[in-house]
């Protein structure tokens, strides 16, 4: 399957800082990919989806000046979480989506957990 | 009604055992299902797609009833290395974004 890699897999910040995590595909090119955060035993939330140059789409609840996203390259969306606040601390993970000839797919990173202090 | 219901279990199965899940969607113009398995702390792995005519993937075989809108996810002489929790996921009309159910939970005892 299609690689997707995740930086950094673990994060712990204090309050009201900024972190940025990065995900990127490693042998594809990603026109789309996917943010979502996940809480212990919880579903996972689609947060927003990432278009390669242009502007992100934001699922209703979600901050688009908090939670900043960028898609400049076919291989590389971030997402900045500003001003984090420990009911921030949550299991963020992207995905990529992958074009079949039988449909898409959505291919995942490791994921980043980030613990706000 | 949730969009993508399923039974978070947990399911309790020996080894070897037949086990199987079903996941609810409520969107009928839904066209893509899947089922991801995911490992504690770990992300989501595609364990395979759901295609209308029914598909099997060794132990694993994936339904989907459209008539009743769900899916399902059989998993046949189940092994130790099977306990996760599974995922359904359903793309929502006509586009390519993904809903999530919260995840059945599978434990597999020797």
């Amino acid at each position: 399957g299609a690689v997707v890699s995740q930086h950094p897999s673990r994060v712990i910040c204090k309050s009201g800082t900024s972190v940025k995590i990065e995900c990127r595909s490693l042998d594809f090119q990603a026109t789309t990919m996917f943010w979502y955060r996940q809480f212990p035993k919880k579903s996972l939330m689609l947060m927003a989806t990432s278009n390669e140059g242009s502007k992100a789409t934001y699922e209703q609840g979600v901050e688009k000046d908090k939670f900043l996203i960028n898609h400049a390259s076919l291989t590389l969306s971030t997402l900045t979480v500003t001003s984090a606040h420990p009911e921030d601390s949550s299991f963020y993970i992207c995905s990529a989506r992958v074009f079949l000839a039988g449909g898409d797919e959505q291919y995942f990173g490791p994921g980043t957990r980030l613990t706000v202090t | 009604r949730k969009e993508v219901e399923q039974d978070p279990g947990p399911f309790n199965v020996p080894e070897g055992a037949t086990v199987a899940f079903n996941c609810t969607y409520s969107n009928s113009a839904s066209q893509s299902f899947f089922w991801y398995r995911q490992d504690c702390r770990k992300e989501p792995k595609l364990l395979m797609s759901v295609y209308s005519s029914g598909n099997e993937d060794g132990r694993f075989t994936a339904q989907l009833n459209r008539a009743s809108q769900y899916i399902s996810l059989l998993i046949r002489d189940s092994k130790l290395s099977d306990s996760a929790t599974y995922l359904c996921a359903v793309n929502r009309e006509s586009n390519y974004q993904l809903i999530w159910g919260a995840g059945t939970k599978l434990i597999i005892k020797p």
